[in-house]
Order: structure tokens, then C-alpha cells, then sequence
């Protein structure tokens, strides 16, 4: 599988735009880029996944390179809720074989918002 | 609408005895998985069903673990022998079909189960 690199920790004011970024030199054609976040004690959330253009939602908006080898989640205004640890995420859903379900979690970045 | 949800919440079982955790996924979901998140670890694939069959359970760590589903909903992890080491959060997470959206659909993951072994 395609490897993600992310800081271990970022940190943002309340209200303030942060931009999480995430490196993945070795993606293939196929991989959608995947992001999820857990806040403290829960599961985690999808949070949103793009492939080529870039992408908003009512969450975030997902900014990715040309070239593909790395992405950025932005968070346009920061709120106490959103510290959580984000993780980056490349998922094959046309891989052969049985696997493409699942998700493969790195280690992912700490968000911590300051008030 | 109901989320994803697993029981029990926390568990407190000695070494050696065994343990049953429970995930009801949301209606309608057709894939359900199995994570797992120890202390100080990342969470770690375990096992994925598609309706009630598992065609990937190359996370399951031992013999020792195994998971059923049921009537395509309800899924159950199974742990026998329980060791100190299989302290955890037991996450489940469901989706619909992977392979009918470019993609793939996101996954829905309940609260978890604390495990601790003692």
C-alpha cells in the first residue's frame, strides 16, 4: 500500500483557517485520498476524500497537488471541536482482491486549537 | 438516524476467559469492519465482511479472534484465551457497497469497546 507522511502535531488559534498537510509521493493512478479525524475518546469520521480536483464540503475543503504526491485538508476556521487527531488516508477501491475495504491508518497529525 | 453501535462500552475480563463484543451497523450497511486501537498504537485493520461472508481476515492477530455476521447485520468478535496484550478499543465501522461509487464510500465507526484484560 501507498504510504501517507504527516506532522505529528499541528496547532491553530480558535477561528483562525489551519492547513493540515499530508505527503504521498508513492500514489498510484487508482488511490483516492481519504481523510478522517477522531476526536478524543470516539470512533473516527470521514471528514472527505478527493481524487485529482479539489474538493469542498459543509467540513472542510481538500486541496490537492498536480503532480498528486501531497494534499492539504483545510479547516477554514478552526473551532475547539475540530482538535482531533486527522489522518490521511489512500484507499485503491479498484485494487483486485479482497482488500480494498479497508482503511490504513497511519499515525496522523494532533490538532490542537487554542481558544 | 441511528449510527453505528457497539456493546458493551467497556469490558473488565480476566486473563484467560473469553469475551464477546457486539456491533450493530447502520441499517442498510452492507460492508461492516472490525478495527482495533491499543494504547499508544494506531488503530489497526482486524477484519471485513460484505454482507455476512469475510473475505479479508488477514488483521485477525491469532487463532485466538474470530467474527461472525448474521442477517447481514449484527457482527460479532470473538476473542478466546484472552491475554494481557489484547487491551484495547475494538472499533466497528460500517459502509455501504464499496465498488458502486468511485471512491468508495466512507465509513461510519461506532464508539468502540474498552477492553481491558487483567
Amino acid at each position: 500500500d501507498a504510504k501517507t507522511t504527516q506532522p505529528n502535531s499541528m496547532e491553530s488559534n480558535e477561528e483562525e483557517p489551519v492547513h493540515l498537510p499530508c505527503n504521498h509521493s508513492t500514489i498510484s493512478g487508482t488511490d483516492y485520498i481519504h481523510w478522517y479525524r477522531q476526536l478524543p475518546s470516539q470512533g473516527p469520521e470521514y471528514v472527505i476524500h478527493g481524487l485529482t480536483s479539489n474538493v469542498n464540503n459543509r467540513m472542510a475543503s481538500l486541496a490537492i497537488a498536480e503532480d498528486r504526491k501531497s494534499s492539504t485538508l483545510i479547516l477554514h476556521r478552526a473551532t475547539l471541536r475540530d482538535a482531533a487527531v486527522y489522518y490521511c488516508i489512500l484507499r485503491d477501491p479498484n485494487a483486485g482482491g479482497t482488500s480494498y475495504g479497508k482503511l490504513t491508518f497511519g499515525q496522523g497529525t494532533i490538532l490542537t486549537v487554542h481558544p | 438516524g441511528a449510527g453505528v453501535s457497539q456493546s458493551p462500552s467497556n469490558k473488565v475480563t480476566e486473563k484467560g476467559k473469553d469475551v464477546e463484543l457486539r456491533c450493530d451497523p447502520i441499517s442498510g450497511h452492507t460492508a461492516l469492519y472490525w478495527y482495533r486501537q491499543s494504547l499508544g498504537q494506531g488503530l489497526e485493520f482486524l477484519i471485513y465482511f460484505q454482507g455476512n461472508s469475510a473475505p479479508d481476515k488477514s488483521g485477525l492477530p491469532s487463532d485466538r479472534f474470530s467474527a461472525e455476521r448474521t442477517g447481514g447485520s449484527v457482527s460479532t468478535l470473538t476473542i478466546q484465551r484472552t491475554q494481557q496484550e489484547d487491551s484495547a478499543v475494538y472499533l466497528c465501522a460500517s459502509s455501504l457497497q464499496m465498488q458502486w461509487r468511485q471512491g468508495g464510500y466512507e465509513q461510519y465507526f461506532g464508539p468502540g469497546t474498552r477492553l481491558t484484560v487483567t
